[in-house]
């Protein structure tokens, strides 16, 4: 399995506060992305990094932020957290973005928004 | 631009019969394509994938899918389930403009009966 963690596990907070994901990799892949899961959606992406400092828009961005100050760290932070993001966001890496490049993916975090 | 379509979300089959799940995508550009199945309360691993070659792809647990450019389709087969083949499977087609994302379609829930 590709060494990929992600914290918090699960995590309940209050709308209108700022939440924190992490995602961790022990691969030293280039490139990590934040994915969202929601019934009826399949995963959407939120947002990529193909580098340290450099990231990048997905499809459903709003109200999310993140930062790769590492490698290894791909941080998401909810600016302030509503109760439409409710979900499991997943992290994915992968080694290169060429097409047909395998993504592995992180265990998730469940956020439920109160 | 580019989408996935799975057809069906929950599909029902005995111990030892034969799987099919159905995908059919779109794209402008010839389509690199995936299968993903994830367990109860995991990540996302992978199946299979089509780049190029070979249109009758095989993957891990006795599962293959066939690329029919004719029909934009990429169904996943097993011919005989097991019980542990319960879980929720994803069809996905890389993104164009060399981003790495990965759109997926909405999901199958793979249900296996006794």
């Amino acid at each position: 399995d590709a060494g990929i963690t992600q914290s918090p596990r699960h995590k309940v907070t209050e709308t209108g506060t700022p939440v924190t994901l992490r995602c961790h990799q022990t691969e030293n892949h280039r490139y990590m992305y934040w994915y969202r899961q929601d019934p009826g959606h399949g995963l959407r992406l939120i947002h990529y990094s193909y580098g340290v400092k450099d990231t990048d828009k997905g499809e459903v961005s709003d109200g999310y932020s993140v930062s790769r100050s590492k490698t290894e760290d791909f941080l998401l932070t909810l600016e302030s957290a509503t109760s439409s993001q409710t979900s499991v966001y997943f992290c994915a890496i992968s080694e290169d973005r060429g097409a047909g490049e395998t993504q592995y993916f992180g265990p998730g975090t469940r956020l439920l928004v109160l | 631009a580019q989408s996935v379509t799975q057809l069906g979300s929950h599909v029902s089959v005995s111990e030892g019969a034969l799987v099919l799940l159905r995908c059919n995508y779109s794209s402008s550009v010839p389509p690199y394509l995936f299968w993903y199945v994830q367990y109860p309360n995991q990540g996302l691993q992978l199946l299979l994938k089509y780049t190029t070659g070979a249109t009758l792809v095989k993957g891990i647990n006795g599962f293959e899918a066939e690329f029919k450019k004719s029909e934009t389709s990429f169904h996943l087969t097993k011919p005989s389930a097991h019980m542990s083949d319960a879980a929720e499977y994803f069809c996905a087609v890389h993104g164009s403009c060399n981003t790495g994302k990965l759109i997926f379609g909405q999901g199958t829930t793979l249900q296996v009966k006794p």
